[in-house]
């Protein structure tokens, strides 16, 4: 089945610093999204991508939908101590009634004070 | 507008009870999704519906597992035996007739342990 990569499994940061992550897979996707869980709670979507190319901004975060769309990539700029969380890409291939959406093992951000 | 509900968040049962898992879907939103978290395996799929009708079931893991929707403001996940390998995260989302914009909103999860 389909598997999208994201590593490394954690990235420790000092507040401030820009973080920048990686999600890959070995096919194609229509749809790109990106999650954050905080402990305890559901994941949040954060950003959604839906173009080959698409280069989308929410506040600190940037995120683009890969022209192969085999990838996307989060960047947070000036993190905080609140951006610590585990946060998820994925994929979605919707064919007539198909939505699902395959999802990343995740990445652990710690955001030093 | 409130979220997707689930209930309970927690819940600890012994190994060989039924434990049945609730959601209330955002209202409007045609499809539902049952998904598991653990550590080692992450987010998994279990099955989804489309208006209330299950479309894919191949994630659920065996017979014990099973789900419902019996109408469009509520669905359940059933397990029945629940043995101690179901500990787990257990996440509702749902979504809004998605021919292009599948985006899924999840609850806050209903954490199951099974001793």
């Amino acid at each position: 089945g389909q598997q999208l990569n994201q590593s490394p499994q954690s990235m420790f940061i000092q507040e401030g610093e820009d973080v920048s992550m990686n999600c890959t897979s070995s096919s194609i996707f229509n749809t790109w999204l990106w999650y954050k869980q905080d402990p305890g709670e559901g994941p949040v979507l954060l950003i959604a991508l839906y173009k080959a190319g698409e280069l989308t901004s929410n506040g600190r975060l940037t995120a683009q939908f890969g022209i192969t769309r085999k990838d996307s990539f989060l960047n947070i700029s000036a993190s905080i101590p609140s951006d610590v969380g585990i946060y998820f890409c994925a994929g979605g291939l919707y064919t007539g009634a198909n939505s699902k959406l395959t999802f990343g093992k995740g990445i652990t951000l710690s955001v030093r004070p | 507008d409130a979220g997707v509900i689930q209930s309970p968040r927690h819940e600890v049962t012994e190994m060989g009870q039924e434990v049945t898992l609730r959601c209330k879907p955002i209202s409007g939103h045609d499809y539902l999704f049952w998904y598991r978290q653990t550590m080692m395996r992450g987010l998994e799929l279990l099955i989804y519906f489309n208006n209330n009708v299950p479309i894919d079931d191949s994630g659920m893991p065996e017979d014990r597992f099973s789900a419902k929707m019996p109408n469009a403001s509520f669905s359940t996940l059933k397990i029945q035996p629940s043995e101690p390998r179901d500990s787990a995260v257990y996440f509702c989302a749902s979504s809004l007739v998605a021919v292009i914009y599948n985006e899924q909103f999840f609850g806050p999860g209903t954490r199951l342990t099974v001793l």
